[in-house]
Formats: structure tokens, sequence, C-alpha cells
């Protein structure tokens, strides 16, 4: 099993529409999580650090579920903008899941 | 605040070649990671360093492959001989990890080798 696993892509969603990602992790004694967006051809960046109390920043919500291991983010009244990948990585070791990607239509 | 700073940005070599490249973690973070990133399988972390000391090389993926970080502020990654199996976007990311901070990347290098 891999440390960090995703939900498979691509997620072609409509403007407006709600969509939700998860990430499974495998060692129970991590400790940070992390959603990064990637944009095609470029670095990835920081999107939300994930709490265990869960935290919301807009129209993102991110959340953490310790007993079943996973984190998700869910992005509310998506945007054409919100189109690239999105990354799930865990302090414990910093290994990224292979990502999901995202299309937001008009 | 500069942020992490890699060099070069692109690199064409042809097979056989010595490569290295460059990474300048943001100051004060005291851990540094490479990752390479293809389309087939994704971003694969290679190697990391706390507080200048390799910590994990697991993700190395041969001998061809070497990492340095001789002090703080600069690290390196080598690979020699080069192979066009090895052309894909390095990434160089820093961290605090004491604090458990986030990941910061630069902007990558984009290697072909040809």
């Amino acid at each position: 099993r891999k440390e960090v696993e995703q939900d498979p892509g691509p997620f072609n969603v409509p403007e407006g529409a709600t969509v939700a990602f998860n990430c499974t992790y495998s060692n129970s004694a991590s400790q940070s999580f992390f959603w990064y967006r990637q944009d095609c051809r470029k670095e990835p960046k920081l999107l939300m650090s994930v709490y265990s109390s869960g935290n919301e920043d807009g129209r993102f919500t991110a959340q953490l579920n310790r007993a079943s291991q996973y984190i998700s983010l869910l992005i509310r009244d998506s945007k054409l903008s919100d189109s690239a990948t999105y990354l799930c990585v865990v302090n414990h070791d910093m290994r990224f899941g292979a990502g999901t990607r995202l299309t937001v239509k008009p | 605040d500069a942020g992490v700073i890699q060099s070069p940005r692109h690199e064409v070599t042809e097979m056989g070649q010595e490569v290295t490249l460059r990474c300048k973690p943001i100051s004060g973070h005291n851990s540094l990671f490479w990752y390479r990133q293809t389309m087939m399988r994704g971003l694969e972390l290679l190697i990391y360093f706390n507080n200048n000391v390799p910590i994990d090389d697991s993700g190395m993926p041969e001998d061809r492959f070497s990492a340095k970080m001789p002090n703080a502020s600069f690290s390196t990654l080598k690979i020699q001989p080069s192979e066009p199996r090895d052309s894909a976007v390095y990434f160089c990311a820093s961290s605090n990890r004491v604090h458990n901070s986030p990941l910061h990347f630069g902007n990558g290098t984009r290697l072909t080798v040809t």
C-alpha cells in the first residue's frame, strides 16, 4: 500500500458545483497534513494546512479523520480558476499523493 | 522575502553527460527536499535532509544520482551519467520541520536528456 493515496481523477465539474477530494494515509503517527495546488508547468503551492479540528478558508474546507486515516478537501461554488491538480502531503515523510486533476467548465 | 531558489530553470544535455542541479533553501528552514516529477510517476521524493544531514535517500533511483548539502544554504543534486529516462522536472523544497511547517517549493529545473 502506498503511503499516501488520492482519489483518482480527473474531476470535470461545472462552475458553481461543489467538489470533494479524499486522501488516505498509511502512517498513523503522522502529525501534519497539507493540501497543495499545482498549475500546469508550475511548482506546487500550499493551499491549506489541515488541522485536527478541521479548517475553512473561504470556499475551501479541509478536514482530518484520524480514525479512518484520511483527509479531505471540499471546494464550494467552484470557479474556472480552481482548475488545477490538487495534491495532498503528509508531514511524517513528506511524500505526496498522485494528485487529483480538477477541471471546472463554464 | 526570497523563496527557494533553484538553478538552472532549464537544462538540456546529451546522454552520458553530468548534470548538476542547485538549490538554495529559505533562510532559517532546517529541512530540504528534492523531488522529481513526471507524467507517469507523479511527484516522487528523492531525498531529504534535516540540518544538512541526509535522512532518507530511499527514493534516489540508482547510484547515478547523488545529493549533497554542504551547508544550510545550499544543496546539489547530481546525475552522472545522465540518461534520457532522467528527463523530468526536479523540484527542491524546504521547510521548518521542527514546527511541522509546510513545504515551500522552488520553481523547478526542467531537465531534458537527449
